[in-house]
């Protein structure tokens, strides 16, 4: 299975705090990105990374890559009370021209203020 | 505001019911999918539509029969439901291509429930 499997399964801090999330995959992918989900709501995307590419930032999320270990993480720095969502890890690969996700089951984040 | 967006938002429906979940992205993207997101499991990947074809069906039951009139719209028809198909009906749309590699482009979500 391709299905990412995201760790861990919830996460609380306090405001500030930096949080980081990790994801392991079984196969060889193309991409990885990572999704974030506020409750019962649609997925956003947040960043993508590539096969080739080791770590990669957007604003104050940092996103590795470990293709060796089939792993990624994902920091979130300074957290906010407004980070709180379940975050989700996807990897990428197509079929029949058209690009396939198959994600993880998402870890909780909990900012306390 | 993603650029996709879904209606109802909200459904009840019997066993018995027939009803059906529309999505519409205004993106001008070449694909669109299904997703069906359950509590406590994964995102489950349900169809694959791309140029109106399907190009995959994730061993879906046949109670859920999508349609892809056009490359904008998508719809996932319903007809003797479960209770175990109360979910949250995800749709994305990406640009499709096998040369662009990105993100999908996710809507609210319809939140489905059986009864």
């Amino acid at each position: 299975s391709q299905q990412g499997e995201e760790d861990p399964q919830a996460l609380s801090i306090q405001e500030g705090e930096n949080a980081t999330m990790n994801c392991s995959y079984k196969t060889s992918i193309n991409n990885l990105q990572w999704y974030r989900q506020n409750s019962g709501r649609g997925l956003v995307h947040l960043i993508l990374i590539r096969s080739n590419e080791r770590e990669k930032h957007s604003g104050r999320l940092r996103v590795t890559l470990d293709t060796s270990k089939k792993s990624s993480s994902l920091l979130i720095t300074a957290s906010r009370a407004a980070d709180t969502a379940s975050y989700f890890c996807a990897t990428a690969s197509i079929i029949q021209g058209a690009q396939k996700l198959v994600f993880g089951q998402g870890t909780r984040l909990t900012i306390n203020p | 505001e993603t650029g996709v967006t879904q209606t109802p938002r909200h459904l009840v429906m019997g066993m018995t019911n027939k009803k059906s979940l529309k999505c519409e992205q205004h993106l001008g993207h070449n694909a669109m999918y299904w997703y069906k997101q359950s509590a406590k499991k994964p995102l489950e990947l349900m169809f694959v539509y791309n140029f109106k074809e399907q190009t995959e069906n994730n061993s879906v039951p046949s109670r859920f029969s999508p349609e892809c009139p056009n490359s904008s719209h998508l719809f996932l028809h319903l007809h003797t439901l479960q209770p175990e198909d109360s979910a949250l009906y995800l749709c994305a749309s990406s640009p499709g291509l096998a040369a662009i590699w990105g993100e999908q482009f996710f809507g609210p979500g319809t939140r489905l429930t059986v009864l």
